[in-house]
């Protein structure tokens, strides 16, 4: 009963691939968030979405499209991946501006 | 200047240490302070929020805001080996975004 869920846990790839993360959240939260988490361990909010619209955008590159096709899921899709987006990306979801609860992780890494 | 600032360490005491964490912030505007434990290759879990000024006790762990100063601190009394993680301070700017420090890492040595 994993209350917010990443798939694939690890990802590797090549230079120039598109790849896809999905997650899904099953606590019943109106919003839901993209963050990346770079080697040095710093967090940072990359997209939130509330009841599937986009609420928060951060500077990141347009290779970078988050889709929510209802409330409980978002997926993050990456166009031409880079070195430089080799990461651990966590999604997490709330209820309005209560806490954030967040997924195991997805480890992406571009060869 | 980055909006919340954090010793990255790493951190490493005896267990049953007292542990002192840190965070500054920039914004005098910020009124919601988070501490976060992320375990080796998980998510992170909230510890523990404080709202304005002030301390809140749970258990083992203390959260202090010292908003004259901005300057956030979380204690860990009788630290423990599962203590051992990585914690992230964190903020509020503006609704819902969610602003972290860098993030400590912590080892309690048995």
């Amino acid at each position: 009963d994993t209350a917010v869920s990443q798939t694939p846990k690890y990802l590797v790839t090549q230079m120039g691939n598109d790849k896809s993360i999905k997650c899904e959240q099953n606590l019943g939260h109106d919003t839901m968030y993209w963050y990346k988490q770079d080697s040095k361990k710093f967090l940072k909010i990359m997209f939130s979405y509330n009841n599937k619209e986009l609420i928060i955008n951060e500077t990141v590159p347009n290779r970078f499209s988050p889709k929510s096709p209802d409330k409980a899921h978002l997926n993050l899709h990456i166009n031409s991946l880079e070195l430089g987006d080799s990461a651990v990306y966590f999604c997490a979801s709330s209820q309005g501006f209560d806490t954030q609860y967040f997924g195991p992780g997805t480890r992406l890494t571009v060869l | 200047q980055k909006e919340v600032e954090q010793d990255p360490g790493p951190l490493s005491v005896p267990e049953g240490a007292i542990v002192s964490l840190n965070c500054t912030y920039s914004n005098s505007a910020f009124q919601y302070f988070m501490w976060y434990r992320q375990y080796s290759r998980k998510g992170p879990e909230l510890l523990m929020y404080t709202y304005s000024s002030g301390n809140k006790e749970d258990g083992r762990f203390t959260a202090q805001v010292d908003k004259s100063s901005k300057y956030i601190s979380l204690f860990i009394r009788d630290s423990q080996p599962s203590d051992s993680a990585t914690y992230l301070c964190a903020t509020y700017e503006g609704a819902q975004k969610l602003v972290f420090g860098q993030g400590t890492r912590l080892t309690i040595n048995p």
